[in-house]
């Protein structure tokens, strides 16, 4: 069975600042991989998604993933990040018919 | 225009009671699902449905009865509500039911059990 190991719960972080949401996950077969934000009281909506081809997928709101099928790896950075990036992150991966998160990781943004 | 809607958004009821949650999507999708959120943030998904037709049920209690009258909406009711039903639910949608589709997601219904 796939799984998704979020490795951080919480990221704080200072404005301005960059930074990285680690995420690995397990399969035996080709994947699709997604990050999801969750604001408050806000469902999850879609940031970027691995499904073929290059290897580094850029998403909404300035966040960039890449996709490394050797360390099994699929981590979220964004080179600055702002107050308003505050939220909780999800990775997640596409079994055949439904989809595994990780746990979240909070990303608090400091002033 | 919202994409995934759901009401109420916030329920809060006693155990024992019989309650519903309804949602729509207008996105023209075939695929639908329900998620529950624990308050760990644990997302899970319960029930998907493709074309009206029952495709995912993961292990959740007969008490959790969905219903899908048409591609467009996917309702859930629960029976006998319990203490432990108490999190956030999410319905979501999908073009079609293949691992590649991404899901758009409702705002949720925050069920609170008394």
């Amino acid at each position: 069975a796939q799984s998704v190991t979020q490795l951080d719960s919480q990221v704080p972080v200072f404005e301005e600042a960059p930074v990285e949401l680690r995420c690995n996950y397990s399969s035996s077969v080709s994947v699709y991989l997604f990050w999801y934000v969750q604001y408050p009281n806000q469902g999850l909506q879609l940031l970027l998604k691995y499904l073929s081809g290059s290897t580094l997928v850029k998403g909404i709101n300035g966040f960039e993933a890449e996709f490394n099928k050797s360390q099994t790896s699929f981590h979220l950075r964004k080179p600055s990040v702002h107050i308003s990036d505050t939220a909780e992150y999800f990775c997640a991966v596409s079994d055949t018919d439904k989809l595994i998160f990780g746990t979240g990781t909070r990303l608090q943004v400091f002033p | 225009d919202t994409a995934v809607s759901q009401t109420p958004k916030y329920l809060v009821t006693q155990m024992g009671n019989d309650k519903s949650i309804k949602c729509e999507q207008n996105l023209g999708h075939d695929t639908m699902y329900w998620y529950k959120q624990d308050s760990k943030k644990f997302l899970k998904i319960m029930f998907s449905y493709n074309n009206k037709e029952l495709i995912i049920n993961e292990t959740v209690p007969n008490r959790f009865s969905p219903k899908s009258p048409d591609k467009a909406h996917l309702n859930l009711h629960i029976n006998s509500l319990e203490l432990g039903d108490s999190a956030v639910y999410f319905c979501a949608s999908s073009q079609d039911n293949r691992p590649n589709q991404p899901q758009h997601f409702g705002d949720g219904t925050r069920l609170s059990i008394l």
